[in-house]
């Protein structure tokens, strides 16, 4: 399958900073890609979708700025976290899509702690 | 009615035995189907996809789509303590736009 990967797998940072999660498709070209966030023992939350080259749409109840999201190009999206509160503290997992077969490939997730 | 529906479980079941899961959606135009798996602590990884009604195989995974009903499931075979995890099934609506994740079923394999 297609490999997705995401850097820091874990990141601590204090309250009032900014964070920035990179998201990268690494064998193929991603059209679409999805951000969530999970807490723990709860379902998958849908953040923001982004196509390459154009603004995220963001879910509603999502501010969208408060996580800033950047698809520069078909391989990497990026997730940027602003002035983030212990509230944030969260698993943060982007997702890929790239052909027709609309499967979405996930990355393995950054554990954010904001102290 | 929510969008996409899965029991909670636990499932639980004996080793070498069948599971069976299942996951109704609300949508009849939607596309694509989907089922993952989430060990704790983990993303989510892609067991298997459906687009058209029917079954279809993988190892010992079978997925069943009904769209008339608008029901899917998954059928492991000969269960594994290491199938251990929750699954959740995903539905497309719109030509990879707009996905609806389940809440998952916490599945228990007990050797």
């Amino acid at each position: 399958g297609a490999v997705v990967s995401q850097h820091p797998s874990w990141v601590i940072c204090k309250s009032g900073t900014s964070v920035k999660i990179e998201c990268r498709s690494l064998d193929f070209q991603a059209t679409t890609m999805f951000w969530y966030r999970q807490f723990p023992k709860q379902s998958l939350m849908l953040m923001a979708t982004s196509n390459e080259g154009s603004k995220a749409t963001y879910e509603q109840g999502v501010e969208k700025d408060k996580f800033l999201i950047n698809h520069a190009s078909l391989t990497l999206s990026t997730l940027t976290v602003t002035s983030a509160h212990p509230e944030d503290s969260s698993f943060y997992i982007c997702s890929a899509i790239g052909g027709a077969s609309y499967e979405q490939y996930f990355g393995p997730g950054t554990r954010l702690t904001v102290t | 009615q929510k969008e996409v529906e899965q029991n909670s479980g636990p499932l639980s079941v004996p080793e070498g035995a069948i599971a069976s899961l299942n996951c109704t959606y609300s949508d009849r135009g939607s596309q694509s189907f989907f089922w993952y798996r989430q060990y704790s602590g983990k993303s989510p990884e892609l067991i298997m996809s459906i687009y058209s009604n029917g079954d279809k195989e993988d190892g010992r995974f079978t997925a069943q789509l009904n769209k008339a009903s608008q029901y899917v499931s998954l059928l492991i075979r000969d269960s594994q303590p290491s199938d251990s995890a929750t699954y959740l099934c995903a539905v497309n609506k719109n030509y990879g736009q707009n996905f609806v994740f389940g809440p998952g079923t916490r599945l228990s394999v007990l050797p």
